[in-house]
């Protein structure tokens, strides 16, 4: 298993482009979280996922945000008009639920909004 | 409003002493505390956890306490090695909810 994998490592986008990131958990992993993490501050909590469903979903997701998980293996992270705030590191990590604390991530795909 | 702090940035120990990493938190509902390390240009990595119900845990050269009724948490390295150079992260759970702090910037001076 190589692991969470997360497309693309980086991307730079105009500002009120739309954009979208690709997060491939481990596979046997039916658990799937999505942070955000900007410059000297932790991850924070986007959404999560149990298999295909979403479950739970941060304040910090404004309506410019979706995430889906069609088929409860890979998800997608998608920003819609985006703005120059929006640029951070995008984190994906993984988990089961018999050890959903123990969540394993992704590099991060880092989005740059010029 | 920051639920988990990390209030050293930095610290820095010599190789082969022990390192003690602090964590404070606010939220009395969290019922599980992790620890991540971070290189750069890498995700965090899982590293040692903690129930709610426990007050130490011990994996190798890595233990956890915590002490409920200060809501303080501290990582213990021992004996420190270089490639324990990173930045750590502690994390606080509640239901499916992580919250991180802000890293602390671990430097193994050999």
């Amino acid at each position: 298993d190589t692991g969470v994998s997360q497309d693309p490592r980086h991307k730079i986008t105009k500002r009120g482009q739309n954009v979208t990131f690709r997060c491939d958990p481990i596979s046997e992993h039916n658990r799937l979280y999505w942070y955000r993490q900007t410059l000297g501050q932790g991850p924070e909590f986007l959404t999560y996922f149990q298999n295909e469903a979403q479950l739970e979903k941060s304040r910090l997701l404004s309506d410019r945000f979706s995430a889906e998980r069609p088929k409860g293996s890979f998800s997608t992270l998608e920003i819609q008009r985006t703005e120059q705030g929006d640029s951070a590191m995008y984190l994906c990590a993984s988990s089961t639920t018999l050890g959903p604390y123990e969540q394993y991530f992704g590099p991060g795909t880092r989005l740059t909004v010029t | 409003d920051q639920q988990v702090k990390q209030n050293s940035p930095s610290l820095s120990v010599q190789e082969g002493r022990i390192s003690i990493l602090n964590c404070d938190y606010t939220n009395s509902m969290f019922d599980y505390f992790l620890w991540y390390k971070k290189y750069p240009a890498e995700g965090p990595t899982f590293l040692i956890s903690i129930s709610s119900i426990k007050d130490k845990n011990e994996d190798g050269r890595f233990t956890v306490f915590l002490n409920k009724s200060a809501k303080h948490l501290s990582l213990h390295i021992v004996p420190s090695q270089p490639g324990d150079s990173a930045v750590y992260f502690c994390a606080a759970a509640t239901g499916n909810q992580f919250y991180f702090g802000t890293g602390t910037s671990l430097t193994v001076i050999p």
